[in-house]
C-alpha cells in the first residue's frame, strides 16, 4: 500500500498568511494527487487535481506543486472562509489512500 | 443537475446488516467507477471500495473484505453496498465519490453522506 504522509497535522495562521501543506508518498504516484478540503459536517471538495490543476471555480490563492512522491499545497494569503480539514488523495494504486489531515485554523 | 445521493444509513446492532445505495443524475452514470469513503467520528478519510464503470471489477480495502460487497445497477444509475457483520468500527459517515478516465474527473464529486451507527 502507498501511504501517504501529512505535514502538518494542524495549524493556526492569520489573515493573508500564506501557508503551506505537504504530503509526501511512500512510493512515487507520478501526478496522481487531489487536494480536498473539508468544512465540519459537509464532504470534501476538490481544489486541486493532477497535483497542480486547478478545479474550476476555486480561488486562484489555492495552488499544487509536486511530482513523484513530494507534493504541496499553499494557500498564497489566507481567508478567514479557507478554516477546515484538508487532505491529499492519492490515485495511482489501489488502495486508494488519503493523507492524515491538515486541520487549518484561523487565528 | 450532476449529483451523487446516499442513502440506507441509520442505527444498526452489531453483527448485523445494513445496505447503502448512491443515486447518481445529471451525468453519464455507466462510464464512471464509483467508490465508497467513510469518515468516523473526528477522524479521517478512509476509501473502502470501489466498482468498476461496467461492474466487472471490484477492489476492496481491508476492512470491508470478506464482510462488503459492492454492486451496480447502470439502468438505475445506482450502487450499492452490502455490509454485513457490522462492527462499532464500522460507525462513519459513508461518502460516494467517482472516478472517470483521466484526472480531470477523478473523485470530483462526492455525495452529501450518510451516517451509519452501529451499536451494541
Amino acid at each position: 500500500d502507498i501511504q501517504m504522509t501529512q505535514s502538518p497535522s494542524s495549524l493556526s495562521a492569520s489573515i493573508g498568511d500564506r501557508v503551506t501543506i505537504t504530503c509526501r508518498a511512500s512510493q512515487a504516484i507520478r501526478n496522481d494527487l487531489g487536494w480536498y478540503q473539508q468544512k465540519p459536517g459537509k464532504a470534501p471538495k476538490r481544489l486541486i487535481y493532477a497535483a497542480s490543476s486547478l478545479q474550476s471555480g476555486v480561488p486562484s490563492r489555492f495552488s499544487g506543486s509536486g511530482s513523484g512522491t513530494e507534493f504541496t499545497l499553499t494557500i498564497s494569503s489566507l481567508q478567514p472562509e479557507d478554516f477546515g480539514s484538508y487532505y491529499c488523495l492519492q490515485h495511482n494504486n489501489y488502495p486508494i489512500t488519503f493523507g492524515q489531515g491538515t486541520r487549518l485554523e484561523i487565528k | 443537475q450532476v449529483q451523487l445521493v446516499e442513502s440506507g444509513g441509520g442505527v444498526v446492532q452489531l453483527g448485523r446488516s445494513l445496505r447503502l445505495s448512491c443515486t447518481a443524475s445529471g451525468f453519464t452514470f455507466s462510464t464512471y467507477a464509483i467508490h465508497w469513503v467513510r469518515q468516523a467520528p473526528g477522524k479521517g478519510l478512509e476509501w473502502v471500495v470501489v466498482i468498476w464503470y461496467d461492474g466487472s471489477h471490484e477492489q476492496y480495502g481491508d476492512s470491508a473484505k470478506g464482510r462488503f460487497t459492492i454492486s451496480r445497477d447502470n439502468s438505475k444509475n445506482t450502487v450499492y453496498l452490502q455490509m454485513n457483520s457490522l462492527r462499532a468500527e464500522d460507525t462513519a459517515v459513508y461518502y460516494c465519490t467517482r472516478s472517470g478516465r483521466g484526472p480531470f474527473d477523478a473523485f470530483d464529486m462526492w455525495g452529501q453522506g450518510t451516517m451509519v451507527s452501529v451499536s451494541s
